[in-house]
This record gives C-alpha cells, structure tokens and sequence, in this order.
C-alpha cells in the first residue's frame, strides 16, 4: 500500500524566512495531494489540495510543488509568522478510492 | 455553512467504562471518516461511511470499537470497554462523494485512567 514520509518532524524558523517541507510517497497511482494544519487543540484545517496534472500551486503566502518522477510534494511557507506555528500533514489519495494516507506531521515553529 | 462539529471536546474516563463520542459532518456531504490521532502512530482510520453504509472498520480496532451512522447528519463512535492505551485525539472528518477532500472536526480529546 502507499507509504507517506514526512520531513522533517521539527522545524523551527525566524519570522520572515520561509519553511520547507516535504512528502514522499510510493503509489505513482496517487492522484490528490493536500497539506492540513493542526493548531494546538484542533483539528485538521485544510490549507490547499492539488490535483496529479499541477506542478505548482501559489495561495496566499503558501506554495505547493508536486515533482511526480520523484514522487515527492512540498509545502513552502515563502514568509513565515508566528501565526503559523502548527503542525503540519501532508496526505496523498489514489483516485476514487477515498483513502487518504497522511504523513508524520511536521511541527513548524516560527520564532519572532 | 457550519463544519464539522464534534462532541464532548474533551472525555476523562475510567478503564473499563463504556463512552461515546459524537460528530455531525457538513450538510451534504455523504462520507464520514473516523481517524485515531497519537503522536506515536498518526492519523489512523477507525471507520468510513459512504451515505450511512460502513465502507470500512478499521481492522484491529474492531472489537472495542463501534462506529455508527443512525442518520446522514449524526455518528457515533463507542468504544467499549475503554482502555489506558485508548487516551488519544479522535478526529471525524466529511466530505463529499467523489472529492478527495476531507474537512475535520475540531476533534474529542479522551484521556482514560
């Protein structure tokens, strides 16, 4: 089955540097790619999903590259602020099957 | 339009008791998903219902746990009896037939002593 690795599990930035953060999986099937963030004591916010046919994504601060020879999708916070301490999941579909597999989590810490 | 709602927030009990713990998805959309979330394992699906239908029931969480959906607006999650290694997040999470998008609630934090 599809396998999801997360990294890295802790990141910790200063306010105005960007953050990094990747997924990689193992279904060249995979089709849906979305990233969620989880504030203490919440639930999973949906931040931006990408279909399998986009390379790129951009919203609001936020940008999406899905590399799918290298099966790997990335989230890049381009100028982060303490509002976007969080933790951070990647999750990956395969088309029409509704299951989701998530990723680790990535704690994101931004520092003023 | 209101999210996914969630309740209790939060659920202290005793080994052994029986609790239960309660979501109502997005107006409209069919399926609902039950996920267990601890730091050691993730996210892990409990339960899936398409349009009231149980899709999927999680394997290794069967025996003490149930999950149910009596109408398209409202599912329950038992867990009977409650264990110590039961103390996580519970997260439900709607979406709509065909969209690979899911909306979570703000989850039940259970603690079991």
């Amino acid at each position: 089955g599809e396998q999801v690795e997360q990294r890295p599990p802790h990141l910790s930035v200063r306010e105005g540097d960007s953050a990094i953060i990747i997924c990689t999986y193992t279904d060249s099937a995979t089709a849906y790619f979305s990233w969620y963030k989880q504030e203490a004591g919440a639930g999973l916010q949906l931040l931006m999903s990408v279909l399998s046919n986009v390379d790129r994504k951009e919203e609001q601060g936020l940008t999406v590259l899905l590399n799918k020879k290298d099966k790997r999708l990335s989230l890049n916070l381009t100028a982060a602020h303490p509002g976007d301490s969080a933790v951070y999941f990647c999750a990956v579909s395969v088309a029409n099957t509704n299951k989701v597999v998530f990723g680790t989590g990535t704690r994101l810490q931004v520092l003023p | 339009d209101a999210g996914v709602t969630q309740t209790p927030r939060h659920e202290v009990a005793e080994k052994g008791q029986t609790i239960i713990l309660k979501c109502e998805p997005v107006s409209g959309h069919n399926d609902l998903f039950w996920y267990r979330q601890t730091k050691i394992q993730g996210l892990e699906l409990l339960s899936y219902f398409r349009s009231k239908s149980l899709m999927e029931d999680g394997g290794a969480f069967k025996d003490r746990f149930k999950a149910e959906m009596l109408n398209s607006s409202f599912s329950t999650l038992k867990i009977q009896p409650t264990e110590p290694k039961d103390s996580a997040v519970y997260l439900c999470a709607s979406s709509l037939t065909g969209e690979d998008t899911q909306y979570f609630g703000p989850g039940t934090r259970l603690l079991v002593l």
